[in-house]
């Protein structure tokens, strides 16, 4: 199994522009959640997923942020217009119903100047 | 809700020394406990986990923590440290039961260091 894939690893944009971060869950897991982790902040849940199903978004910070599920096997998290203080490094994680342990990313590391 | 602390932000050890890097918890009810590692520019990765059953819990690379619920505490613990356990480690919690994985609260992370 290839594990939780996320793409791209890291980011650069400007601020304002839209930024678009990808995650692509272990085959067969119900769950996917994305964490974002900064220094001041720790990690933080963003939002989660069950079965495609937004779950929980009481962690999205702001409109600016979205996400979406389309299908078992992909997810986007889109900062739009990004800003600096959005710099972080953001994980996905993914987990199966009752395995109470999640897998996740690489992540990706997000610098917007 | 649930809440960790992790009370030692950084763990300064030698190499072959034991280690233990705590980890408290707050919640007004039952909860799984987790101890995740990540190595630099990596994502985390799960080291051990508590559901029920016997209070110590041994995990991957020799590490074991053992739950304590009258001190709402999961230290985790390892009897001889080596360079390739430098890293940080989480401590992260979550309601107990339920037919959702919910939520897993993360503390802030301690960063351990081995010296030769």
């Amino acid at each position: 199994d290839a594990g939780v894939i996320q793409s791209p690893r890291h980011e650069v944009t400007e601020m304002g522009q839209e930024v678009t971060l990808r995650c692509k869950p272990i085959s067969g897991h119900d769950y996917l959640f994305w964490y974002r982790q900064t220094m001041m902040r720790g990690l933080e849940l963003l939002i989660y997923f069950n079965n495609n199903v937004p779950i929980d978004d009481s962690g999205m910070p702001e409109d600016r942020f979205s996400a979406k599920m389309p299908n078992a096997s992909f997810s986007t998290l889109k900062i739009q217009p990004s800003e600096p203080r959005d710099s972080a490094v953001y994980f996905c994680a993914s987990s199966g119903q009752g395995e109470w342990g999640y897998t996740f990313g690489s992540g990706t590391r997000l610098t917007v100047v | 809700a649930q809440s960790v602390t992790q009370l030692d932000s950084q763990v300064p050890v030698f190499e072959e020394a034991p280690v233990e890097l705590r980890c408290n918890y707050s919640s007004s009810v039952s909860v799984y406990l987790f101890w995740y590692v990540q190595y630099p520019n990596q994502g985390l990765q799960l080291l051990l986990k508590y559901l029920s059953g016997s209070t110590l819990v041994k995990g991957i690379n020799g590490f074991e923590a053992e739950f304590n619920k009258s001190q709402t505490s999961f230290h985790l613990r390892k009897p001889s440290v080596h360079i390739s356990d430098t890293a940080e480690y989480f401590c992260a919690v979550t309601r107990r039961g339920g037919g959702s994985q919910g939520n897993l609260i993360f503390g802030k992370g301690t960063k351990l260091s081995v010296k030769p």
